[in-house]
């Protein structure tokens, strides 16, 4: 089975802290994706990364970076924590190898305060 | 790019009825429709897909089906049950999409007993 973990399923932060996200996958997954959810605007993409060290830009980037360097880790991170940044957060993979099949982790759902 | 546009946002029937949800996408390459289930609390799940070279596909209670020159697709649920209830979510894959999802806005089920 594929397993996908995230660092934290709660987080409260302060306004203009920084925070990491962190994203891990066993499945030796090509893609990698991390998505905001909100109510009533569903799975929006804030980035992607298909390889080590590459990254693509999702629909919401804004406030947002990524790292992964390495295959297995995928990390976002809020460079300044705003509150409009309260949301939750999934982190998702899928092989890259002729499957589209996003496998998703449990979510860290973060508070900014 | 891709466009997929999900109705209705929210779907109530009684136990025992069917229920259909359907989806829209606007870039006729796309080849790859997935649906997922995602159950309160829990992480998004695909619960069957359907590619472009197909018109129909059943698993058990559930099916989907393609119109590819109205460029819409339908997830198809019988006989509902309790657990049912959740939030489904369609998606798509634009071309040249490096392995990315487009996705629906989300339906949320409720099952009445």
């Amino acid at each position: 089975d594929v397993k996908v973990t995230q660092s934290s399923r709660y987080l409260v932060k302060r306004t203009g802290e920084k925070v990491f996200l962190e994203c891990v996958q066993d499945m030796d997954h090509e893609n990698m994706f991390w998505y905001r959810q909100d109510p009533g605007l569903g799975l929006r993409l804030i980035y992607f990364s298909y390889d080590v060290k590459m990254k693509e830009k999702g629909d919401i980037p804004e406030g947002y970076s990524v790292s992964r360097e390495k295959k297995e880790r995928f990390s976002l991170i809020l460079e300044s924590a705003s509150t409009n940044q309260t949301s939750m957060y999934l982190c998702a993979s899928s092989s890259g190898t002729g499957s589209y099949e996003q496998y998703f982790g449990p979510g860290t759902r973060l508070t900014v305060t | 790019g891709e466009n997929v546009e999900q109705h209705p946002s929210t779907l109530s029937v009684q136990e025992g009825d069917s229920a259909v949800i359907k989806c829209t996408y606007s870039d006729s390459a796309s080849n790859y429709f997935p649906w997922y289930k995602q159950e309160l609390g829990k992480r998004p799940q695909l619960i069957i897909d359907i590619r472009s070279n197909v018109g129909e596909k059943k698993d058990q209670r559930i099916a989907v089906t393609l119109n590819k020159t109205a460029k819409h697709f339908s997830l198809h649920i019988t006989e509902t049950q309790p657990e049912d209830s959740a939030v489904y979510f369609c998606a798509a894959t634009p071309t040249d999409s490096n392995y990315q999802l487009i996705w629906g806005a989300g339906t949320k089920l409720i099952i009445k007993p």
